[in-house]
């Protein structure tokens, strides 16, 4: 099992450009999530989805959309990137009521 | 809302220390309560949890007791080794939430020879 795979691994970005940030996961995991981190922030939550089919907004969505696009995948996109959202990206899975498993993380920085 | 706090960082022990790191919370009901370990350049790792109070979640030597009456959950390890250097943190999620998790700001352990 690979668990929580993320690419790219590292990025960078001009302000106004667009990306899509992929997640897999291969534990047949309901939930998927994406956080971004920041020095002193801890983790915020920015989409999730509770199961295939549906996605819901976290506590900072501003500026990002997602897309879950089977059981397996859920993308992160970036319309038109800003400095703010220079951060590290996680992606996690889980099942129902149970422990989170995080991908390595994307390092993101816009210029 | 919920909310987690967590004592400021760095914590600077020397290897063999006895370690506490401080997490209390603010939530309704009863939450699930966790602490995740990052790792320098990787993801976040469950490293124990507790689903109701009294409940001590371990591993690797690490403890932490679910204390309802004072809305803690704090972690402590009785001899800290140099691979424990890590950022700690601390979570709370409500079931039927989707599990969202609500973290606590980390704590960095840096620990010296």
């Amino acid at each position: 099992n690979a668990g929580v795979t993320q690419t790219p691994k590292f990025q960078v970005l001009k302000t106004g450009q667009s990306m899509t940030l992929q997640c897999a996961q291969d534990m047949n995991h309901n939930s998927m999530y994406w956080y971004r981190q920041d020095p002193g922030m801890g983790l915020r939550l920015i989409y999730y989805s509770a199961s295939e089919g549906t996605t819901d907004k976290g506590e900072v969505p501003n500026g990002y959309n997602v897309s879950r696009l089977n059981k397996r995948e859920f993308s992160l996109r970036l319309e038109s990137a800003a400095p703010s959202q220079t951060s590290v990206y996680f992606c996690a899975s889980t099942r129902e009521a149970d422990t989170q498993y995080f991908g390595p993380g994307t390092r993101l920085t816009v210029l | 809302g919920d909310s987690v706090t967590q004592m400021e960082g760095p914590v600077t022990l020397s290897e063999e220390a006895f370690l506490t790191i401080n997490c209390t919370y603010t939530a309704t009901g009863y939450p699930s309560l966790f602490w995740y370990v990052q790792y320098p350049g990787e993801g976040l790792q469950l490293l124990l949890k507790a689903t109701k109070a009294d409940d001590k979640g371990s591993n690797k030597g690490f403890e932490a007791t679910y204390r309802k009456e004072t809305t803690s959950f704090h972690l402590e390890k009785g001899s800290v080794q140099v691979s424990d250097s890590a950022v700690y943190f601390c979570a709370l999620t409500h079931t039927g939430t989707a599990s969202k998790l609500t973290f606590g700001t980390g704590t960095r352990l840096q620990v010296t020879l």
